[in-house]
């Protein structure tokens, strides 16, 4: 079954606005939470991630926020821009191997 | 630094035939895994290779095989290939295998079989 849940499947949201994607996941043995964007034609490239013992971590306009207890964690684009338009993917893996379980995708498109 | 590249970009293959799928990571990562992308099923993991062993693989069935050399460098063959292997195949390098490293990809060969 699908260890990470992501919403929405798809995302428009105009210029200047937030892009806020969620996932969950069951499996309490996670450790260690990363997005990834991924453009057409290419493979995903890691935007931000995040570990268990922190709720929040922000880097530039992306930010992360992490409920432990809820088992849910969070992309926020602030401030979105034409060039975000792309695939974005949550994924977790636990600290016994590179065998990563990732979201299905949300597609996002801003809109000018 | 160079990224992972993958070759070739793209395969077309038909159905009973054998096919492998090369990748070369980022200098100095040791660790590489294989991915498969499908609109349908996302991306699965299909194996793990650290120090030329194998570490993990996924639920897919023995037709899938991989295997790494001392350089680090990886391959996967897929052999008695059916339509629905048809999907963009992923190599991912990283520095170590403790899964807590980031994943860095490659842009993956699109393997489509007819």
């Amino acid at each position: 079954q699908q260890q990470v849940k992501q919403s929405p499947q798809s995302l428009i949201v105009q210029k200047g606005g937030i892009s806020i994607i969620n996932c969950a996941y069951e499996n309490t043995a996670f450790d260690y939470f990363p997005w990834y964007q991924q453009f057409p034609g290419k493979g995903p490239a890691l935007l931000i991630a995040i570990r268990p013992d922190v709720s929040e971590k922000k880097e530039g306009r992306f930010t992360i926020s992490f409920n432990k207890s809820a088992k849910q964690f969070s992309l926020h684009i602030m401030d979105s821009q034409p060039g975000d338009s792309a695939t974005y993917f949550c994924a977790a893996s636990k600290n016994t191997g590179n065998q990563f379980y990732f979201g299905t995708g949300t597609s996002l498109t801003v809109i000018p | 630094k160079a990224g992972v590249t993958q070759t070739p970009r793209y395969l077309i293959k038909t159905r009973g035939q054998q096919v492998t799928l090369s990748c070369s990571p980022i200098s100095g990562h040791r660790s590489v895994s294989w991915y498969q992308q499908t609109p349908g099923q996302g991306l699965q993991f299909l194996f793990e290779y650290f120090s030329e062993t194998q570490r993990n693989k996924g639920n897919f069935p023995g037709r899938f095989s991989g295997r790494q050399f001392s350089n680090s460098r990886s391959e996967m063959n897929v052999s008695t290939l059916e339509l629905g292997d048809s999907a963009l195949y992923l190599c991912a390098s990283s520095l170590d295998p403790g899964g807590i490293s980031p994943l860095h990809f490659g842009n993956g060969t699109r393997l489509t079989v007819t």
